[in-house]
């Protein structure tokens, strides 16, 4: 089962703001990253490293992490936005590496 | 172009083997961590194997122990996943992702495949 866990769906006005959060104690290593998957298609990286955006993620995206919780933060989310988000760190053995459950967001 | 591509999947019956390919191209295969990662019809991400950039480190989700194994030949850049005695619980995507460079373990996939589709069914 998974170590980190995520709410299972959020739903968000068009051009408002969402929080997508994952809980989990190894994330008091600081270090996590974020992966969106429309339907159909493979994951990408959206955010890693707490707050680094990979080349060509919009900066409505923003993340951070404070104690064992790490947030996604969608400012202004758009229609494209809309898809499943997978947060990721290292499991408690330190060797390892796990996903969390997953979030489910709907644009309204 | 920097890619990764998958291959070798299939419909398998329970308890034969499987060995998938990812090739990669358009960058420097062998400086990077590579994983592997699956995904259940329906279901979420599910992280099963690194491999170091040179192959001499190995990681596996408890689960999996035993019956993956996780290679690579940078000759070829080249990334396999060998599994063996297949379950049904083994019907996913599998997906390759480029993980860090060197000898860096960092929680980031930077460059996923598009995956590949294998069915345990007898």
């Amino acid at each position: 089962s998974s170590e980190l866990t995520q709410d299972p769906g959020v739903s968000v006005a068009l051009g408002q703001t969402v929080r997508i959060t994952c809980q989990g104690d190894r994330l008091r290593s600081n270090y996590a990253s974020w992966y969106q998957q429309r339907p159909g298609q493979a994951p990408f990286l959206v955010m890693y490293d707490k707050n680094t955006r990979p080349p060509g993620i919009p900066d409505r995206f923003s993340g951070s992490i404070s104690g064992n919780t790490a947030s996604l933060t969608i400012t202004g989310a758009q229609a494209e936005d809309e898809a499943d988000y997978y947060c990721n760190s290292r499991d408690s053995s330190g060797n390892n590496f796990v996903f969390g459950t997953g979030t489910r967001v709907t644009v309204l | 172009q920097v890619q990764l591509v998958e291959s070798g999947g299939g419909v398998v019956q329970p308890g034969r083997s499987l060995r998938l390919s990812c090739e990669a191209s358009g960058f420097t295969f062998s400086s990077y961590a590579m994983h592997w990662v699956r995904q259940t019809p329906g279901k979420g991400l599910e992280w099963l194997a690194v491999i170091s950039y040179d192959g001499d480190i190995k990681y596996y989700e408890d689960s999996v122990k035993g019956r993956l194994t996780i290679s690579r030949d940078n000759s070829k850049n080249t990334l396999y996943l060998q599994m063996n005695s297949l379950r049904s619980e083994g019907t996913a995507v599998y997906y390759c992702a480029r993980g860090s460079l060197w000898d860096k373990f960092f929680p980031e996939f930077d460059l996923w495949g598009r995956g590949t589709l294998v069915t345990v069914s007898s």
